[in-house]
């Protein structure tokens, strides 16, 4: 089955600076790629997704990039807050399995 | 504004009590999934159901967790019995997913602590 790797598991940044969290995954047959926020205490919520026919997408000040020849993708924060303090999960799905395979989380600290 | 709503949220049980947890899903969604959260290993995918139906429970230990979805509005998790290690938080999600997967839908946890 697919295997999720996740680093950093924990990354310190100032207010105002680029984060980036990085995933590789083992099943190159994986299509589907979000990335989940659970802030302290809460549910993990969606915060992007990008599919295996497109290698970027951004929303405001986050972006993911996808490279499927080497099966990794990453997430960048730009402008970091103090607000974006969280853990950050990236997760695969192959085709065919309706369930997502989640990396172990990144804790996100942004220090004001 | 729909929610996956997870009963009990906190739960503390002595080893080799039963415990069951319980899930309302989104109404429409069609897939159910059942998460562990723990500090070492986590979110872990324990067993999901499509429409109704289980489709995985291979990350579940099968002698003491069952699964089960006796109707559209409610999934249960039942550990029988319970064990110190199964200490974590439950998290269970729904989706409504075609061909593949699209966003999950998490519930705020069930916290367990069995002692």
């Amino acid at each position: 089955g697919e295997n999720v790797e996740q680093h950093p598991s924990t990354l310190s940044v100032q207010e105002g600076d680029s984060a980036v969290i990085k995933c590789t995954y083992s099943d190159s047959a994986s299509n589907y790629f979000p990335w989940y926020k659970q802030e302290l205490g809460k549910r993990p919520q969606l915060i992007i997704d990008i599919r295996s026919n497109v290698g970027e997408k951004k929303d405001q000040r986050i972006a993911v990039t996808l490279n499927k020849t080497a099966k990794h993708f990453s997430l960048h924060i730009t402008e970091t807050q103090p607000e974006d303090s969280a853990v950050y999960f990236c997760a695969a799905a192959e085709p065919g399995r309706r369930a997502l395979t989640f990396g172990s989380g990144t804790r996100l600290q942004v220090q004001p | 504004d729909a929610r996956v709503t997870q009963t009990p949220r906190h739960k503390v049980t002595e080893m080799g009590q039963e415990v069951t947890m319980r899930c309302q899903p989104i109404l429409g969604h069609n897939t159910v999934f059942w998460y562990r959260q723990t500090m070492m290993q986590g979110l872990e995918l324990l067993a999901y159901f499509r429409n109704r139906a289980p489709l995985d429970d291979s990350g579940m230990p099968k002698d003491r967790f069952s699964a089960e979805m006796p109707d559209a509005t409610l999934a249960t998790l039942k550990i029988q019995p319970s064990e110190p290690r199964d200490s974590a938080v439950y998290f269970c999600a729904s989706g409504l997913t075609g061909t593949g997967v699209g966003e999950l839908f998490f519930g705020e946890g069930s916290r367990l602590t069995v002692l």
